[in-house]
């Protein structure tokens, strides 16, 4: 079947530290991976994502690689600031079908 | 370019009751799903439309159902409602329905049901 797991949150980090978010998956196939991040009171925005094995999908300053041998899509960011604060979710789509997310981890920066 | 547009954003609603929502997509874009977040259960999958067809259902009961107009607007409605249905309704319009492109999520419609 097709599922992803998240790492549990929340996550508290100070101004600039570096972020890594983990996200393994199980899916039929090879599916699209994503990262989207809700803000509070709002929708998901889709913040990146990867299409095939060893693609890097990066923005505003996050990145993760679609890493096929070990099924990870792992979110990183070198320093985190007070407006990153939100929850992500981590999802992946295989073929023409929905989208199947993680739990979601919240992260919390403080100045 | 306008977003998806969810209405109303904030509901609150008897149990038995029905209730209706609203989704319009992005313009051009054919393909609508919704979703259904609560704490307990994350983002859980309801249906999507494509072209006025339900392409794929997740595993909902009955009382969840939808439908998709020729100008791609959708609602779902909700029958009987439970105490349980209360959670956030994400709608997300797409191009298409292929595995690489992108879903664009609403804002989302906010349903209490006490």
């Amino acid at each position: 079947g097709n599922s992803v797991t998240q790492m549990e949150g929340p996550v508290t980090l100070s101004e600039e530290a570096f972020l890594t978010i983990n996200c393994t998956y199980t899916a039929t196939g090879y599916p699209s991976l994503f990262w989207y991040v809700q803000y509070p009171g709002e929708g998901l925005q889709l913040l990146l994502k990867a299409t095939k094995a060893d693609d890097k999908g990066s923005n505003k300053g996050f990145e993760a690689t679609y890493r096929k041998e070990t099924t990870s899509f792992h979110l990183e960011k070198g320093s985190v600031q007070v407006s990153d604060s939100a929850v992500y979710f981590c999802a992946l789509k295989p073929g023409a079908n929905n989208l199947f997310f993680g739990t979601g981890t919240r992260l919390t920066v403080i100045p | 370019k306008a977003g998806v547009t969810q209405t109303p954003r904030y509901l609150i609603k008897t149990r038995g009751q029905q209730v209706t929502l609203s989704c319009s997509p992005i313009s051009g874009h054919r393909s609508v799903s919704w979703y259904q977040q609560t704490p307990g259960q994350g983002l859980q999958f309801l249906f999507e439309y494509f072209s006025e067809t339900q392409r794929n259902k997740g595993n909902f009961p009955g009382r969840f159902s939808g439908r998709q107009f020729s100008n791609s607007r959708s609602e779902m409605n909700v029958s009987t409602l439970e105490l349980g249905d209360s959670a956030l309704y994400l709608c997300a319009s797409s191009l298409a329905t292929n595995m690489n492109t992108e879903a664009f999520f609403g804002q989302g419609t906010r349903l209490t049901v006490v």
